[in-house]
């Protein structure tokens, strides 16, 4: 079984400040890694995904993410943050042979002007 | 892109009604419908996955006789809330495989039950 683990529940920031939102995943098999967001109200957003070839992928809006399969890491990352950033943001897995996404439990992430 | 749009985007009912919420899939077929369940502060869980023309899958611990699934054309896919009650409140969000993409998928904008 697929496990997704996202250690910040919260993470504020202030604009213009880099930031850095940790994934963790555990699994037994290969998987695709995703990053998604969620404002509210809305349904999820794909920001990028990582399905083989280089490690750093570069996704919407400024994001970025490293896929470090020694760690079992895919931490999302982004240079500078702006206002609208502010939103839920979820790491995923999903098996090479499967169609069903392992979400973790979200980091809310607040742009502090 | 492929595109799924969601109706209702918000819906109150009273305790004992029953809430049917549609998934269309625009400008592709969508065979497969995955059907998510977010609480509050709380990640995505998958509550069942339908396949059109045939019996959906439930996940472990979904009520298949709550939770009625219905996928009868490859662009439509309905979940029906029967008797609804107070903890079935909850985001609930469709998902369908990009076709043609390289393994995406699409979410629909979701919908806010609440039951009074």
């Amino acid at each position: 079984a697929q496990s997704v683990t996202q250690l910040d529940s919260q993470v504020p920031v202030f604009e213009e400040a880099p930031v850095e939102l940790r994934c963790n995943y555990s699994s037994s098999v290969s998987v695709y890694l995703f990053w998604y967001v969620q404002y509210p109200n809305q349904g999820l957003q794909l920001l990028l995904k990582y399905l083989s070839g280089s490690t750093l992928v570069k996704g919407i809006n400024g994001f970025e993410a490293e896929f470090n399969k020694s760690q079992t890491s895919f931490h999302l990352r982004k240079p500078s943050v702006h206002i609208s950033d502010t939103a839920e943001y979820f790491c995923a897995v999903s098996e090479l042979t499967g169609n069903q996404f392992y979400f973790g439990t979200g980091t809310s992430l607040t742009v502090i002007p | 892109g492929a595109v799924v749009s969601q109706h209702p985007s918000r819906v109150i009912c009273k305790s004992g009604t029953s809430v049917k919420i549609e998934c269309r899939s625009l400008d592709f077929q969508a065979t497969t419908m995955f059907w998510y369940r977010q609480f509050p502060k709380q990640s995505l869980m998958l509550m069942a996955t339908s396949n059109e023309g045939s019996k959906a899958t439930y996940e472990q611990g979904v009520e298949k006789d709550k939770f009625l699934i219905n996928h009868a054309s490859l662009t439509l896919s309905t979940l029906t809330v029967t008797s609804a009650h107070p903890e079935d409140s909850s985001f609930y969000i469709c998902s369908a495989p990009e076709v043609g993409q390289s393994y995406g998928y699409t979410f629909g904008s979701g919908t806010r039950l609440t039951v009074v």
